[in-house]
């Protein structure tokens, strides 16, 4: 069974500072690993994804995140945060296999202070 | 286009209830999948469906039933409603063919009581 741990509810960083989300995964084979970003009362929208290549990747937003396999991460990161960043960060992982689902995890609330 | 829509987007059950969440897209999107959030424990698979016609259990399917007899409408069907169902309904849809992501509606709140 695949599954996606983040293990922090909430992260709390100033504007213009470094912002990390932390994401672990395992699951057979090689991952596919995704990040949405869910704001109040919405529903969750696509951020980035690693299916293969470079480990480091680039999407929306000035987000990026970093696959490590040996450690089986995928850290969200950007350089410099914005208040309009506060929001629910998803992590999630699939099999790259048949009809393999996606399996999100619990999610990490980003609050960006002013 | 729309993309992925669903009604109503509000919703209070009395226990015993049954009622249908209506999902659709207009991307042709063949895969289509029903999730429900609840606070602290991530986005749970239901039901899915790759085609029309077909569909699949997800990790918490008890409770609920779907259908697929069209690529654009995937509805989630609760007969006898109980308060555990009280959530927020997700319905996503991907093109099996690309990239991989899928593309979520804005939710239908569900309350039961």
């Amino acid at each position: 069974a695949q599954s996606v741990a983040q293990p922090e509810d909430q992260v709390n960083v100033a504007e213009g500072n470094p912002l990390t989300v932390k994401c672990t995964y395992s699951v057979s084979g090689n991952p596919y690993l995704f990040w949405y970003v869910q704001y109040p009362n919405r529903g969750l929208q696509f951020l980035l994804k690693y299916i293969t290549g470079d480990n480091l990747v680039k999407g929306s937003y000035g987000f990026e995140a970093e696959f490590n396999k040996s450690q089986t991460s995928f850290h969200l990161k950007k350089p410099s945060a914005l208040v309009s960043d506060s929001a629910l960060y998803f992590c999630a992982v699939r099999a790259n296999s048949g009809y393999s689902t996606l399996t999100f995890g619990k999610g990490t609330m980003l609050l960006v202070s002013p | 286009n729309a993309g992925v829509t669903q009604t109503p987007k509000f919703r209070i059950l009395k226990i015993g209830q049954s009622m249908t969440l209506q999902c659709a897209q207009d991307m042709n999107h063949n895969y289509m999948y029903w999730y429900r959030q609840d606070p602290g424990m991530g986005l749970k698979l239901i039901y899915y469906s790759v085609g029309a016609g077909i569909t699949d259990k997800g990790e918490v399917p008890n409770g609920y039933n779907v259908s697929r007899s069209t690529t654009e409408d995937f509805p989630l069907r609760l007969e006898l409603a109980a308060p555990s169902q009280t959530s927020v309904y997700f319905c996503a849809s991907r093109d099996p063919g690309s990239s991989y992501e899928q593309y979520f509606g804005p939710g239908t709140r569900l309350t039961v009581t």
